[in-house]
């Protein structure tokens, strides 16, 4: 089946510029989160929501960072007037599971953000 | 979150079994040992579980001793494909924590 997918694969931005990412996760699956991986590096959390409420974004690195997703399935993660240090790999995943348990988290292909 | 401790880096041959180590002391009661695979331009992709004892899937064992301070990966006959990062994972909820994981890099 389907897995999950993002748009775009690759994001170039101009500093100070706004941009939006867009994640589709598998269909029927509740949970939705938010990595961000800088090179070198593995994924950091930014974010999660169960079906549209969005119960933890306590890894959002700044208030210029904002998530949403209106009807449960479809997100969007927006960076407004972005900074050099946003430059990174923004990956999606999705999971079936409602709760609070290591779950198996299914991974997006990700947006590569570069920021000039 | 418990912190874990992993090799940078591994090289093996085709053929050969490759197992990773992962340190991870201040595991608490509730937390979970996850091993993830990530090749490149690709998102991370779960291997295997466990909590205790041995687990075995279709790609991989995971061995945690009894004092769940520690837990090694292993993956039988690595072939060309598996080259990749490996990263070991600890908690007990959804909050994945990866650290940079260990390259894997198998040679023919």
């Amino acid at each position: 089946g389907a897995g999950v997918s993002q748009s775009p694969r690759y994001k170039v931005a101009k500093r100070g510029q706004d941009v939006a990412l867009r994640c589709d996760p598998i269909s029927g699956h509740v949970s939705l989160f938010w990595y961000q991986q800088a090179l070198g590096q593995g994924p950091e959390f930014l974010t999660y929501f169960q079906n549209e409420a969005q119960l933890d974004k306590s890894g959002l690195p700044s208030d210029r960072f904002f998530a949403e997703r209106p009807e449960g399935s479809v997100s969007t993660l927006k960076i407004q007037r972005t900074q050099q240090e946003d430059s990174a790999v923004y990956l999606c995943a999705s999971s079936l599971e409602t709760s609070f348990s290591p779950d198996t988290q299914y991974f997006g292909p990700g947006t590569r953000l570069t920021v000039l | 979150l418990a912190k874990t401790t992993q090799p940078i880096s591994m090289d093996s041959y085709e053929g050969q079994e490759v197992n990773i180590t992962c340190s991870h002391n201040n595991i608490a009661t509730n937390d979970y040992i996850t091993w993830y695979q990530q090749f490149p331009s690709q998102g991370p992709r779960f291997i295997i579980q466990g909590y205790k004892t041995k687990v075995t899937n279709e790609v991989a064992s995971l061995f945690i001793p009894a004092d769940r301070k520690s837990s090694t990966l292993s993956l039988p006959r690595v072939s060309l494909s598996d080259t990749a990062v490996y990263y070991c994972l600890v908690g007990g909820d959804y909050k994945l924590s990866f650290g940079a994981g260990t390259t894997v890099t198998v040679r023919a």
